[in-house]
């Protein structure tokens, strides 16, 4: 039972363009979702979240969109760079659960020069 | 303010034996969850510690425990070790009564089972 589902395991994108990431999810439970980015050898980092109230929260060159219709949500990357190569996760998760996060499978994100 | 630390980098253990896992959460984070990643996949939650109680548990099997300290120490243990336990395992650390979900990650211990 997959609850949260990236299903473009890669993306590769142009510097300078747009990279946009996309995530699906099953449960209507969660009310907080977040986005981190790993790189090889090194724990997931926080990127962006965004609340279940809102559609849309922007954080400098990232952006994610929230679709509660459709249970979905995007992250923007505008200008993509070199160093934004990385494994990305969303994750979700409900209130009061202190973080008990249910990660995606990720999609592997190689930005070209 | 350090970051949080895991102990061991790389692990290899033998079916059937016991392996201990370690982490050093950020000073007065009093929440720390394990997850466990396996290759190809997303981190998976394994369990959550609050104030060295634990505080939920994801799908895993009592084989699976853990211990939270008071000096932002925790362990992971994994008894009877089966070959589909190598995974990448990962520790976060949360601030106390952090309400936004942030979670600080380690780097995890690469756990390998023969």
């Amino acid at each position: 039972d997959q609850q949260v589902k990236q299903n473009s395991p890669s993306l590769s994108v142009q510097e300078g363009r747009i990279s946009i990431l996309n995530c699906d999810y099953t449960n209507s439970m969660f009310d907080y979702f977040l986005w981190y980015k790993k790189y090889p050898a090194e724990g997931p980092t926080f990127l962006i979240s965004i609340s279940s109230i809102k559609d849309k929260n922007e954080d400098g060159r990232f952006t994610v969109f929230l679709n509660k219709s459709a249970k979905h949500l995007s992250l923007h990357i505008v200008p993509s760079q070199p160093g934004d190569s990385a494994v990305y996760f969303c994750a979700g998760t409900t209130s009061g659960s202190y973080g008990k996060l249910t990660f995606g499978q990720g999609t592997i994100l190689t930005v070209h020069p | 303010e350090t970051g949080v630390t895991q102990s061991p980098t790389h692990l290899i253990k033998t079916r059937g034996q016991q392996v201990t896992l370690r982490c050093s959460s950020q000073s007065g984070h009093n929440t720390v969850s394990w997850y466990q990643q396996a290759l190809g996949q997303g981190p998976q939650f394994i369990f959550q510690y609050y104030r060295e109680e634990e505080n939920g548990r994801g799908n895993f099997p009592p084989r699976f425990s853990g211990l939270q300290f008071p000096n932002y120490s925790s362990e992971l243990n994994v008894n009877a070790l089966e070959l589909d336990d190598s995974a990448l395992y990962l520790c976060a650390s949360s601030p106390a009564g952090l309400a936004d979900y942030e979670q600080y990650f380690g780097p995890g211990t690469r756990l390998t089972v023969t």
